[in-house]
C-alpha cells in the first residue's frame, strides 16, 4: 500500500503568517511522529501521537507550534506567526505502535520563511 | 551535551571496504534506531534494536546496552551506500534523541 505522504512538499511563507502542514500516515498505523530538520542540523523530535492518547508535546519548540490528529489518522502541524528560524524540513513518520515497531518516514515538507 | 554522539562525522571509503559507524548515548533507552538519508531523499529506517545484533543483507547493527554503545557495519561497501547514517534512541519516556549523522561517501 501507499507510504506516508505529506503535503505540501514545499511551502514558502512570509514571516508572521500561519502555516499548516499535513501528514497522512500508513493505514492502520496508530503512532505518528513529527520531526524537524533544519539546514545543516540533525533531526529534532517535535511531537508524537499514540492512538487516542494525549500527544507527547515535549519536543515542541514554542507555543507557536501545535499539532492535532483527527480520527486517529491524518495529522496537521500548525505553526503560528512563523519566524525565519522555523525554516526547515518537517518530517512525519508513522509506525504500528510507538513501542516495538519501525518507523516509516514521509518525504517531508520544506518550509521557507522569508 | 548531546544525548547521542556519533563518530565519525564524515567517512570516505573505497568500494569494497568494510565500514563501521559508531553511536554512543547517555540516556536510558528502550530502543535504538539506525536511519539512512540519501542526498535530497527521504529517510529510511534500517534497524530498530534493543539488544544484541541484527543483519539485513550487507548491513549489520549491534548494540551493547551496558556500555550504551551501538555500531553499524557495512560489508563490501558500494557507491550506492553513500548517504547520511543517523543514530536515534527512544528513551523510556518515548522521547527521541538523534545523533548529528555520519556522512558516508563510497568511491568506486
Amino acid at each position: 500500500g501507499a507510504g506516508v505522504s505529506q503535503s505540501p512538499s514545499n511551502k514558502v511563507t512570509e514571516k508572521g503568517k500561519d502555516v499548516e502542514l499535513r501528514c497522512d500516515p500508513i493505514s492502520g498505523h496508530t503512532a505518528l511522529y513529527w520531526y524537524r530538520q533544519s539546514l545543516g542540523q540533525g533531526l529534532e523530535f517535535l511531537i508524537y501521537f499514540q492512538g487516542n492518547s494525549a500527544p507527547d508535546k515535549s519536543g515542541l519548540p514554542s507555543d507557536r507550534f501545535s499539532a492535532e490528529r483527527t480520527g486517529g489518522s491524518v495529522s496537521t502541524l500548525t505553526i503560528q506567526r512563523t519566524q525565519q528560524e522555523d525554516s526547515a524540513v518537517y518530517l512525519c513518520a508513522s509506525s504500528l505502535a510507538v513501542v516495538g515497531y519501525e518507523q516509516y518516514f514521509g518525504p517531508g515538507t520544506r518550509l521557507t520563511v522569508t | 551535551k548531546n544525548e547521542v554522539e556519533q563518530s565519525p562525522q564524515n567517512l570516505t571509503a573505497q568500494e569494497g571496504e568494510f565500514i563501521t559507524i559508531n553511536c554512543s548515548y547517555s540516556v536510558g533507552i528502550s530502543a535504538l534506531h539506525w536511519l539512512q538519508q540519501h542526498p535530497g531523499g527521504g529517510i529510511v529506517s534500517l534497524f530498530m534494536l534493543s539488544s544484541g545484533k541484527k543483519k539485513h543483507g550487507r548491513l549489520i547493527a549491534t548494540i551493547n546496552i551496558q556500555e550504551k554503545h551501538s555500531s553499524l557495519h557495512i560489508t563490501a561497501s558500494h557507491p550506492r551506500d553513500s548517504a547520511v547514517y543517523i543514530c536515534a534512541v527512544r528513551n523510556t519516556g518515548n522521547q527521541f534523541y538523534f545523533g548529528t549523522g555520519t556522512s558516508l561517501t563510497v568511491i568506486p
